[in-house]
């Protein structure tokens, strides 16, 4: 089973800031790299595939970086409404699919 | 647009056997993966389990000996079985909508809101 592991696990960062999430996998996972939101009361979303393609509806200051065991999901100039947790989830050898830990992002 | 929207009781019992349906609207059991997942309070996701139309299953090795998963096609819906529940099974359960094309196998592109079950006497 690939671990996947989020830091940091929770990160405060002021509105118009920037945010990095990052996700380290226990062994390559090629790109095969997914991000998700969840807001609180609310299901994840698909956010990002393919490590840095944004899937329907995700703004374009969403950016995913990296390949192989290190990714980074990056949100240039965070707006309120980015207050969510992030998962990061690997999808190149499953079964198991397995997911990070999760990152909470707080707006200060 | 999918539309998946779980429904089951929200309260089981210990040693019992959790029950759950997902019904799917907007859109075929074809070409896709069904999956289970589940969040503990506080916790992060766990995936369970899928199902496919044909009825094909694979489960998380974690959960795999007391898993079901099933499909109706007839009624556009599929569903989850787990047995001999403890608290440690309490959870929002999803279900999800999972790619199982060659490149993108695995993603869950579409979510349903999520049901609480909570295992307690």
């Amino acid at each position: 089973e690939i671990v996947m592991t989020q830091s940091p696990a929770t990160l405060s960062v002021s509105p118009g800031e920037r945010a990095t999430l990052f996700c380290r996998a226990s062994q390559t996972v090629g790109s095969s790299l997914a991000w998700y939101q969840q807001k609180p009361g609310q299901a994840p979303r698909l956010l990002m595939y393919a490590a840095s393609t944004r899937a329907t509806a995700t703004p374009a200051r969403f950016i995913g970086s990296g390949s192989g065991t290190d990714f980074t999901l990056t949100i240039t100039s965070l707006q309120s409404e980015d207050c969510a947790v992030y998962y990061c989830q690997q999808y190149d050898n499953w079964p198991p699919i397995t997911f990070g830990q999760g990152t909470r992002l707080e707006i200060k | 647009q999918v539309h998946m929207k779980e429904s089951g009781p929200g309260l089981v019992k210990p040693s019992e056997t959790l029950s759950l349906t997902c019904q799917v609207s907007g859109g075929s059991l074809n070409d896709y993966y069904w999956s289970w997942i589940r969040q503990p309070p506080g916790k992060g996701l766990e995936w369970i389990g899928y199902v496919d139309h044909s009825g094909n299953t694979r489960y998380n090795p974690s959960l795999r000996s007391r898993v079901t998963t099933s499909a109706d096609t007839s009624k556009n819906q599929f569903s989850l079985k787990l047995i001999s529940v403890t608290a440690a099974d309490t959870a929002i359960y999803y279900c999800a909508r999972t790619l199982r094309d060659y490149l993108y196998s695995g993603i869950n592109d579409s979510w349903g809101q999520g049901i609480p079950v909570t295992v307690s006497s």
